[in-house]
Order: structure tokens, then sequence, then C-alpha cells
């Protein structure tokens, strides 16, 4: 079975611009979680989808947004990007919600010039 | 608010040498507690624990529950340079279903 998977795996932006990851889960999973990992501050939740729902949510501001889609494939969006924003993005997948191990994808390392 | 600590922060031993990591937690309505190895990406599941005092195993990584005391400990003996890596732990709540991760503690082991 495929391994949760996510595009880009680099990518390189400016100050102000957006930006869109994306995140195929393993097949038959239906939650997706993202996350945030920096050196300083290690994993920080971001939020997490469920049948193209948004079921939890972290302490972001409005600039993250996400969204699932009805294959469970889930984006994230960073609006006017800054420099703070430079981190590795992970994206997790598990079958259901409640007892499930999650299993996590290899991340997209975004950097903010 | 539901929160998890993982201690040491860092850990140097020498290969061969046995080292215990602990994560403590403080959640409402625990419902299972996973570990996870991360190298140099993404984390890789090591264990999930849902019961008090029964011991996973995996080759040379152990791990136990006590959710009387709210921590569990994962265990790894004869130490290899392999083992280097950050070592997480994640904590998930009933009726949030959402996971709490622990800063991690970063185990490097030497030749």
């Amino acid at each position: 079975k495929a391994g949760v998977t996510q595009t880009p795996r680099y990518l390189i932006k400016t100050r102000g611009q957006q930006v869109t990851l994306s995140c195929s889960p393993i097949s038959g999973h239906r939650s997706v979680s993202w996350y945030q990992q920096t050196p300083g501050q290690g994993l920080q939740f971001l939020f997490e989808y469920f049948s193209e729902t948004q079921r939890n949510k972290g302490n972001f501001p409005g600039r993250f947004s996400g969204r699932q889609f009805s294959n469970s494939r889930s984006e994230m969006n960073v609006s006017t990007l800054e420099l703070g924003d430079s981190a590795l993005y992970l994206c997790a997948s598990r079958m259901d919600l409640g007892g499930e191990t999650q299993y996590f994808g290899p991340g997209t390392r975004l950097l903010v010039l | 608010e539901d929160k998890v600590v993982q201690s040491p922060l860092s850990l140097v031993v020498h290969e061969g040498d046995t080292v215990t990591l602990n994560c403590s937690y403080e959640v409402t309505n625990f419902r299972s507690l996973l570990w996870y190895k991360q190298e140099k990406k993404a984390p890789t599941f090591l264990f999930m624990l849902t019961s008090s005092g029964i011991e996973k195993k995996s080759g040379r990584l152990s791990s136990i529950l006590d959710k009387k005391e709210l921590f569990s400990i994962l265990n790894i003996t004869a130490t290899q340079t392999g083992d280097s890596a950050i070592y997480l732990c994640a904590v998930e709540a009933s009726g949030t279903y959402k996971y709490i991760f622990g800063t991690g503690t970063r185990l490097k082991v030497l030749a």
C-alpha cells in the first residue's frame, strides 16, 4: 500500500506571496492532518479534515487554510507569506477519528525569502 | 490546557548503552499515546499505547504506559548509531480526537 505523499517536496517563495501544498493520504484513510515543524517550536498542529469537513483547528492565523476533497486528498494554503512561515509542513493521515494510528508523509520544506 | 512534556530534551550516549525516554501528559479524556521516530524527514510510527501496564515491544525498542501516573516511557536497549533521531510522543484526546505532540527528545548515539 502506498504511503502518504506530499507535493511539492521543496518550495522557495518570497514574502507576500501565497502557496498551496498538496497531500494524498493512504488509500482508505479519510482523515488528513497538517502540521508545521520548526526547530524552535517543534511540531505544531494546524488543522485536521475528515470527510471534507474541518474537525480540528490549531492556533494559527487565518492566513493558513485548508480543504479536503471527496477523494480525501487535501490541500493547505498559506496567503501573504511571512519569513516566519519557513518550515517543514507535514501531512498525516489515518483511517478514522479516534484511536487510529496516524502516518506521516515526507513533508514539504518551504523557504520564504 | 492539554499538554505533553518529554524529557530529557536531548541525550548523548555511546553504542551499546540503554536509554529511557519519558513522556508525561495532561490531557482531558485520554484516548491513546503514540511514539514516533524522526530522522531526516517524516516521523515514522513506533508504538500505539492505549492500556496501562501492557508493554509493547519491537526488537530493541519497548514502551509502556501508566495511565494512573499519566506517563509513558520508551526504552531502547543496546543502542546503535542508527537510533540517532528525534523521538516524538503524541497523545490523543477523546472528544476532539486531536493529537498533541511533545517537543521531542533528540537522541545521539556515538560509535
